[in-house]
């Protein structure tokens, strides 16, 4: 799927501790974005980046924070991660070809936060 | 901001049924987008609509995009149990997507 890695897939912690979450592209794609998924509320954009040092906030940035150095990894953090950040996280790409811009997922990472 | 609603929520149908979702946006859009989401899994593109009016098929799966733009359909034919997931509209905003909130489908034997 697009070379999209997600780590890690899984992650438990406490509230207060910081974290980060790594998406890993292997196709050169510009555009990276993260998302967050919750029961009722779809997928909901927390930040993108549309080049290397380039980014922008989504809809729920509040408490996160992203880096991108290279164009292959675009790095989200907790700074000090709430239980209201339990969720699904999915890292995406953006493809074009065509005419058709489409997004292509990671698989997901698990964050629960006690 | 652009906002896109969708419904239902859920739908469980017996096997064999039809079922269909709608997505509504608030605002006129450029194009829209078909994810599918199986249980545990993450989003896969399905189709994106153009135009106005568009109507594109995929096997049981048809698509349409409504003329003034600011709504579309999903409409299955005949569900099987491998029609199982979640399916998410998505407008285009720029440089993102602004996703609906999903139709969970469920499909009995």
């Amino acid at each position: 799927d697009a070379g999209i890695t997600q780590s890690p897939r899984h992650k438990v912690t406490e509230t207060g501790t910081p974290v980060t979450l790594r998406c890993h592209q292997t196709e050169n794609h510009r555009y990276m974005y993260w998302y967050r998924q919750d029961p009722g509320h779809g997928l909901r954009l927390i930040h993108y980046s549309y080049g290397v040092k380039d980014t922008d906030k989504g809809e729920v940035s509040d408490g996160y924070s992203v880096s991108r150095s290279k164009t292959e990894d675009f790095l989200l953090t907790l700074e000090s991660a709430t239980s209201s950040q339990t969720s699904v996280y999915f890292c995406a790409i953006r493809k074009e070809w065509g005419r058709t811009d489409t997004q292509y997922f990671g698989p997901g990472t698990r964050l629960t936060v006690l | 901001g652009q906002q896109v609603m969708q419904i239902p929520q859920y739908q469980h149908v017996q096997e064999g049924e039809d079922f269909t979702t709608y997505c509504n946006s608030s605002t006129t859009l450029s194009n829209i987008q078909w994810y599918k989401q199986r249980p545990g899994g993450h989003p896969v593109f399905l189709i994106q609509l153009v135009k106005s009016g568009e109507v594109k098929k995929q096997k049981r799966l048809t698509f349409q995009f409504g003329e003034a733009k600011k709504n579309s359909s999903l409409h299955i034919t005949a569900t099987q149990t491998t029609d199982v997931g979640t399916y998410f509209c998505a407008g285009e905003d720029t440089d993102k997507l602004i996703f609906g909130t999903g139709t969970r489908l469920q499909v009995f034997p």
